[in-house]
């Protein structure tokens, strides 16, 4: 069955270090999108991107980096990890078709401390 | 900013009642959906109502939007207690010749059912 994963599932590491977390989605869905989810703010934008070499910044982008180099897969980097970028992260993705309906599939998440 | 601020954070109720979740948003719109989300998973997609419907049925939801008061309601019908969870607001503010696909989250309401 066709799904969209992310790993690792949880991750803790340093203040200051590069950290990359992966997004995989087997639908062939052009859009992809990252957000993240703290207490009190809900899930917020990232980044996205509607296709191959296209990215975008969400609402809180500061810090963070993506690149689509395929359809499948859009990494979100965290340059340098600071401890406001505690949280947790999802992927999701949806088609590209012309059509109001449509839906966003999310992935399980990943747990990200920074310590 | 948040898009979509879901009424009330937090709603306790007992089995085969009835759970109305409210959810408010600011700018205009081309859809607005609604996700569900239990204790550590990924979000779900619930339903989508477009700009120009007032009202709209999947098995025991029904979403309703007004576009003049911009709001929207989520009722869910004899309540399980497998329908504990978050369930999130997302608007689709569109761009240029309809839906970019670009979702704004609101905080969300925690639904308990009590058995």
């Amino acid at each position: 069955d066709a799904e969209i994963t992310q790993s690792p599932r949880h991750k803790i590491t340093e203040t200051g270090r590069q950290v990359t977390l992966a997004c995989h989605q087997t639908w062939n869905h052009n859009n992809m999108f990252w957000y993240r989810q703290d207490l009190g703010h809900g899930l917020r934008l990232i980044h996205y991107s509607y296709g191959v070499q296209d990215t975008n910044k969400g609402e809180v982008s500061d810090g963070y980096s993506v690149s689509r180099s395929n359809t499948e897969d859009l990494p979100l980097t965290l340059e340098s990890a600071a401890s406001s970028q505690t949280s947790v992260y999802f992927c999701a993705s949806t088609p590209w078709w012309d059509s109001q309906d449509y839906e966003q599939y999310f992935g399980p998440g990943t747990r990200l401390t920074v310590t | 900013s948040q898009q979509g601020e879901e009424d009330p954070q937090a709603l306790s109720i007992q089995e085969g009642e009835n759970a109305t979740m409210n959810c408010s948003y600011k700018t205009s719109i081309n859809n607005l959906q609604w996700y569900r989300q239990n204790s550590g998973r990924g979000l779900v997609h619930l339903i989508l109502i477009r700009s120009n419907e007032r009202e709209k049925h999947s098995g025991r939801l029904r979403v309703t939007l007004d576009t003049s008061k911009k709001s929207s309601s989520l009722l869910i019908t004899a309540s399980r207690a497998a329908d504990t969870a978050s369930y999130f607001c997302a608007t689709d503010a569109g761009g240029s010749g309809g839906s970019n696909y670009k979702l704004t989250f609101g905080k969300g309401t925690l639904l308990t059912v009590n058995p």
